[in-house]
């Protein structure tokens, strides 16, 4: 069965530190990899997907950026933390059997002072 | 442009009373379309789908919804809520059934004893 990982579950970083939040699928090969942020009160907002390896696209601009270095591991980094890029960060994952259906990681809560 | 929209940010019941969480949409196309449930600090779970099939969807948990096109409305219900409903609902919209999913913005359910 598929299973995806995402860490770390928690993180209190100070402004101006970077970042680096993991994601890996487990059980299937060339899935779509998304990364979301949800803010307090407020929607799912789609960061950035991936189809394949290299491959990323940004949705919004921002302080952010992914990586996909191998099949089923997505990475969202910043060099410097903002105040705003605090939220809740999900990792999610489909493939084309599944088109439209997500899954979702537990969530990585990040907290910038 | 395709949209979702969720009527109501909370939605409070008692237990054993019946649950509806409204839900309209926006689309050119046919869409297929999701509700997602998500407890307190974890990932997003998928409680039902409609992908152009049966009208009236059946998903976990007691839950279901209608897809009426005529009111472009996809709204769940329960007949009788339990303590463990008590979570963030968020409706969803997959454009054309792509890979892109358009979130709304969720109801909170609260569920009183």
């Amino acid at each position: 069965s598929q299973t995806i990982h995402q860490w770390p579950a928690t993180l209190v970083q100070p402004v101006g530190s970077p970042l680096s939040l993991e994601c890996t699928v487990e059980g299937t090969s060339n899935p779509n990899l998304y990364w979301y942020r949800q803010a307090a009160g407020r929607g799912l907002q789609l960061l950035f997907y991936s189809v394949g390896i290299g491959q990323i696209s940004s949705e919004v601009p921002q302080n952010l950026s992914a990586s996909r270095p191998q099949d089923r591991q997505f990475i969202l980094s910043s060099k410097k933390l903002l105040l705003s890029d605090s939220g809740f960060y999900l990792c999610a994952w489909n493939s084309v059997r599944n088109t439209g259906e997500l899954f979702f990681g537990e969530g990585s809560r990040l907290t910038v002072l | 442009a395709q949209s979702v929209t969720q009527l109501d940010s909370h939605v409070s019941v008692s237990e054993g009373t019946p649950v509806l969480l409204r839900c309209n949409y926006s689309s050119s196309y046919s869409p297929s379309l999701f509700w997602y449930v998500q407890h307190p600090n974890k990932g997003l779970q998928l409680l039902l789908k409609y992908t152009s099939a049966a009208t009236l969807v059946k998903g976990i948990n007691g839950f279901e919804a209608e897809f009426k096109k005529s009111e472009t409305s996809f709204h769940l219900t329960k007949p009788s809520a339990h303590m463990s409903d008590a979570a963030e609902y968020f409706c969803v919209v997959s454009p054309d059934n792509t890979d892109k999913l358009i979130f709304g913005t969720g109801t909170r359910l609260q569920v009183f004893p």
